[in-house]
Parts: C-alpha cells; sequence; structure tokens
C-alpha cells in the first residue's frame, strides 16, 4: 500500500515563531499532488496548501509554505509567524495522477500554539 | 464562499440498523466522495462517484455500503445494516472536474453505534 508518514504526533510552537511540519510518503508514479489540510477543533478540514509534482518551486500561500523534495519524497509544511488560529490538527495527503481521486492522508499532527 | 454542508452533525442509531447521512456539495461541483475517519485513526477514503456512478471504492466499502445522488442537490451515503465497528466520523467532499484536484471538505457527521 502506497503510504503517507506524518512523524510528529504532536507539536508545539509559541505565536510568532516559526514551525515546520514533516511528511514523508511512498509513491511509485512520476505525477502526483501533494496537500495539507487542516482540521481545527470544530472540525471541517480545510485545505491549506498543495503542489503538483511535476512542478519544482515549493508552492506558497501567505504565512504557509512548502519545502518539496521529490527525490526523498518528502512534503514539509512551514508555518511562519504562527497565529493562535493555527492550533488544529494538520493532515498531510497524496493524491495520484494515473486518474485516481482518492485522497490517501497521514495520521496528522496536533499543532498546539502557545501565547 | 460556497461550502460542502452535512446532516446530522451526530447520528445515534442501534446496531442492525439502516443509516442515511446526507450531503450537499458545492454546487458546480461534479465529483463527490466519502471519507471516514475512526476515533484517533486516519482520515481513509470509501467511495468516489462521478456522473451517477461509482468511479472508485475502497476495500471499506462493502455491499453493506450505498451511495445515491437522488437529486441535483444532495449526494448520500447508507449504510444498510450498521455494525459498532462503523461508529466514526464521515466526511463528505467534492471536487470541481477533473482537472481540479483539490478536494473540499464538509464539517462531518459523527456516527455512533451502539
Amino acid at each position: 500500500a502506497q503510504t503517507v508518514t506524518q512523524s510528529q504526533p504532536e507539536m508545539s510552537v509559541q505565536e510568532a515563531e516559526t514551525v515546520t511540519l514533516s511528511c514523508t510518503y511512498d509513491t511509485s508514479e512520476n505525477n502526483y499532488y501533494l496537500f495539507w489540510y487542516k482540521q481545527p477543533p470544530s472540525r471541517q478540514m480545510i485545505l491549506v496548501i498543495r503542489q503538483e509534482a511535476y512542478k519544482q518551486q515549493n508552492a506558497t500561500e501567505n504565512r504557509f509554505s512548502v519545502n518539496f523534495q521529490k527525490a526523498a519524497k518528502s512534503f514539509s509544511l512551514k508555518i511562519s509567524d504562527s497565529q493562535l488560529g493555527d492550533t488544529a490538527m494538520y493532515f498531510c495527503a497524496r493524491l495520484s495522477g494515473a486518474g485516481s481521486y482518492q485522497l490517501t492522508f497521514g495520521k496528522g499532527t496536533k499543532l498546539s500554539v502557545i501565547p | 464562499e460556497p461550502e460542502v454542508t452535512q446532516t446530522p452533525s451526530h447520528q445515534v442509531t442501534q446496531m442492525g440498523q439502516e443509516v442515511i447521512l446526507r450531503c450537499v456539495p458545492i454546487s458546480n461541483h461534479l465529483y463527490f466522495y466519502w471519507y471516514r475517519q475512526i476515533l484517533g485513526q486516519k482520515v481513509e477514503f470509501l467511495v468516489s462517484f462521478y456522473n451517477n456512478e461509482i468511479s472508485e471504492k475502497s476495500e471499506i466499502f462493502d455491499d453493506q455500503f450505498s451511495v445515491e445522488r437522488p437529486d441535483g442537490s444532495n449526494f448520500t451515503l447508507k449504510i444498510r445494516s450498521t455494525k459498532l465497528e462503523d461508529s466514526a466520523m464521515y466526511f463528505c467532499a467534492s471536487s470541481r472536474d477533473s482537472y481540479s484536484y483539490e478536494q473540499y471538505f464538509g464539517p462531518g457527521t459523527r456516527l455512533t453505534v451502539t
């Protein structure tokens, strides 16, 4: 089975600091898509950022950016200037580019932003 | 901003009963999905649906499960005879088309089977 691994079950960061969440994945495909989803305590998952595997440039969305290392199959999320509203579960997910729309999720990292 | 909605937010049922979970995807989206998350575990794919038929399903999605788009707005997941192990959070998601790979999730329905 092709898996997504998040090795940090819990992390904490001081408000205004920077934190990096790790994700590695397994795939035999050359084209695929990677996502980070945020699930606040209200439990609705929100898409934070996406990365197409064929793009070398790392995706950025405001305070959120990724470090995509295709050869290492690594896709980490960096949150700059952390805010209290960033407290949530963060899920890394992969979607196959071979005509499948099935998202494969990691177990998640619980991030707490401390005032 | 349009959102995926789900009802009910919490459903309690007895083992062996049928349940129907309802979802209203974003209106111009064409692909629909169900996922589930057993407490403390990963979010798992159940099924995807396009053009009024199932396009993919996982091993979890056995004969006890079915999906339907009964009208132009609703997308339902039916569990025919619930088991204790069906207790989970069920998430509906939708995406716009085959070129947009972003899936938008609803808030989920917590199903408790007693």
